[in-house]
């Protein structure tokens, strides 16, 4: 079964913080992608990345930046947390199709005070 | 940009009855592949069923189907013989490269 693992099932830290979200996949996929989920909001996109080092802003991305230096990593970070980015984060990888279906991994769910 | 539209933010239904779940979205593609996911309780995203936007035969997955109307941009799923681990929340979304979510569907199956 493919397996997309994020580092944290949740997480708290302080306005002003520098915060890593991380997201492994082990199924050899291009892309990945990082959503914040949020009542009422469903699953907004932040970044995609169709593959290693290649990244595309989604519909929220200020705030927030990513790094793919592997293939089966790809890392979210909030340069200095705020809270409003208190919320659900949920990580994806997919084969590069668009047929390919999203596997997910738990998600995070970050508290920033 | 796209866009996906769930009207419903809440739905019931009685267990073993059926219940349909809007979606509307909007794109000027032609080739996409449209999908609905169920997340539990345990918060894991499950792939409920996915729709070709080329094919004309609406995709059914045991007593999951869907109604897919091309031309007004709809794709609705339709629940027969609803079960309790059926209720969860469920989104539909749209795949071109990336992939796009509508805000959900919080479904409740009472006994």
């Amino acid at each position: 079964d493919v397996k997309v693992t994020q580092s944290s099932r949740y997480l708290v830290k302080r306005t002003g913080e520098k915060v890593f979200l991380e997201c492994v996949q082990d199924m050899d996929h291009e892309n990945m992608f990082w959503y914040r989920q949020d009542p009422g909001l469903g699953l907004r996109l932040i970044y995609f990345s169709y593959d290693v080092k290649m990244k595309e802003k989604g519909d929220i991305p200020e705030g927030y930046s990513v790094s793919r230096e592997k293939k089966e990593r790809f890392s979210l970070i909030l340069e200095s947390a705020s809270t409003n980015q208190t919320s659900m984060y949920l990580c994806a990888s997919s084969l590069r199709t668009v047929r390919g279906k999203l596997f997910f991994g738990s998600g995070t769910q970050l508290s920033v005070l | 940009a796209q866009t996906v539209t769930q009207s419903q933010p809440e739905m019931s239904v009685q267990e073993a009855e059926t219940v349909t779940l809007s979606c509307t979205y909007d794109t000027s593609e032609s080739d996409y592949y449209l999908f609905w996911y169920k997340q539990p309780p345990s918060r894991q995203m499950i792939l409920v069923i996915r729709q070709e936007a080329y094919k004309q035969q609406n995709a059914t997955e045991n007593r999951f189907s869907v109604n897919f109307q091309k031309a007004a941009k709809s794709f609705s799923l339709k629940i027969s013989d609803s079960q309790l681990g059926d209720a969860a929340m469920y989104f539909c979304a749209y795949r071109i490269g990336d992939m796009r979510f509508g805000a959900g569907t919080r479904l409740t199956v009472k006994p």
